[in-house]
């Protein structure tokens, strides 16, 4: 079974700093989710992608099929970024997610 | 405005009752899904539906039931079986199981 595997588990940042959460994976996929999820516990989709790089804002993801991991990237950083960002990979048979990174960012 | 909606928010289920957790979305879309979340672990897949009246065990299913009587509405009955409830779940909907997935707020499961 494919396992997804998040770096790091949780970060600590200054605001303005930049933010990279790595994601990797262990079977070939289809494509692959960022989601953030807020300390209410909803979540957001924020990327699909498949290939390459999809920019959204300050988000920035990037994929590399071949080498079988992913990365989010948050540039400026600031408090309202504080969420937990959970990688997810699309098999064949649904959606399989990593544990999540939890990102604190202080004033 | 078109989205996923879960009720509760917060649900208490006594020894031995039957809970059912409420998801409705009005995206018009095909494929709904029922998460389960676990303190530090990741989403677990309970059951999903491709279709009206159709839906497929998932991951995790025992001690659950659903139904997807309407394309609109799949709700999720945690059953007296289901010995360990309480966690929070999330209902997703998307246009197809290869799109990307919209989620609920989620509905937060406890044990009396």
């Amino acid at each position: 079974k494919n396992e997804v595997e998040q770096s790091p588990q949780n970060l600590t940042a200054q605001e303005g700093e930049f933010i990279t959460i790595n994601c990797s994976y262990s079977v070939g996929i289809s494509a692959l989710h960022w989601l953030q999820q807020h300390p209410g516990g909803g979540i957001v989709s924020l990327f699909m992608l498949s290939s390459g790089k999809k920019k959204h804002g300050r988000l920035i993801a990037t994929i590399n099929i071949q080498e079988k991991h992913s990365s989010l990237h948050i540039t400026a950083s600031h408090p309202r970024d504080s969420a937990v960002y959970i990688c997810a990979v699309f098999l064949p048979d649904g959606l399989t997610f990593g544990k999540g990174t939890h990102l604190i960012i202080q004033p | 405005d078109g989205g996923i909606t879960q009720s509760p928010k917060y649900l208490f289920r006594k020894e031995g009752q039957n809970v059912t957790l409420s998801c409705e979305q009005n995206l018009n879309h095909d494929a709904m899904y029922w998460y389960r979340q676990d303190p530090g672990q990741g989403l677990r897949l309970i059951y999903y539906s491709q279709i009206v009246n159709d839906f497929q065990k998932g991951d995790i299913a025992e001690g659950y039931s659903v139904s997807r009587e309407k394309k609109e509405s799949f709700p999720l009955t945690v059953t007296s079986a289901q010995k360990n409830p309480t966690a929070f779940y999330l209902c997703a909907s998307s246009v197809n199981p290869k799109n990307i997935q919209y989620f609920g707020a989620g509905t937060r499961l406890s044990v009396l």
